[in-house]
């Protein structure tokens, strides 16, 4: 078992430029979880899938970010025009099945840094 | 996101003496309190947790105290190491809904 597996580990935009930032979740797990890690703010809750339906998305940015589960394989994290302050290590999560209890197993993230 | 406070944001403890870690939230909703750690380098990943149907779980050096009438939480880590030096998280959930506190980045000193 590979874990979560999250690319690219590090990306570098120019303000304005779109990214996108990829997440494996581990096999068999149902529900994955995106959080915003930054020394000010902590981990910050993003969104989250179950069964590749959105069911929270109250911690995204209305506006330039969006995710998606296409498949149960793999979820992206778009933003569109990056600004400074999207700078961060964007942390990919899953768990078995989405439960309240159930425990987050955690990729090693993607460090963003717009320029 | 401020549901979840956490104190205090730095912690420094000898090698020995029981650390500290304090937690309060505001979402009565909330029904799994867990903590993270998270090492230099690495991702966070879970330490322990309780339900609130009990006031406190131990396993091995590590406690967690919890005060459901005041909303609080705490971390409690006897006879720290210098292995233990890391963030910690206190977490938050309801509905599948995961919430962490800012971390509080703990240091034993040998």
């Amino acid at each position: 078992n590979a874990g979560v597996i999250q690319t690219p580990r590090h990306k570098v935009t120019g303000k304005g430029q779109e990214a996108t930032l990829w997440c494996e979740p581990i096999s068999g797990h149902s529900a994955v979880f995106w959080y915003r890690q930054t020394i000010v703010q902590g981990l910050e809750f993003l969104t989250y899938f179950r069964n590749q339906a959105p069911i929270d998305d109250s911690g995204m940015p209305k506006e330039r970010f969006s995710a998606q589960m296409p498949n149960q394989s793999h979820s992206t994290l778009k933003i569109q025009s990056t600004q400074p302050q999207d700078s961060a290590v964007y942390l990919c999560a899953s768990s078995l099945g989405g439960a309240s209890a159930e425990t987050l197993y955690f990729g090693s993230g993607t460090r963003l840094t717009v320029l | 996101q401020q549901q979840v406070r956490q104190s205090p944001q730095s912690l420094t403890v000898w090698e020995g003496e029981t650390a500290i870690l304090n937690c309060s939230y505001e979402d009565s909703t909330f029904d799994y309190f867990p903590w993270y750690h998270q090492f230099p380098g690495e991702s966070p990943a879970l330490l322990i947790a309780i339900r609130p149907v009990s006031n406190k779980k131990e396993d091995g050096r590590f406690t967690i105290f919890f005060n459901k009438r005041e909303k609080k939480f705490s971390l409690h880590i006897a006879d720290s190491q210098p292995g233990d030096s890391a963030t910690y998280f206190c977490g938050c959930s309801s509905f599948s809904k995961l919430v962490f506190g800012q971390g509080t980045s703990l240091s034993v000193v040998p």
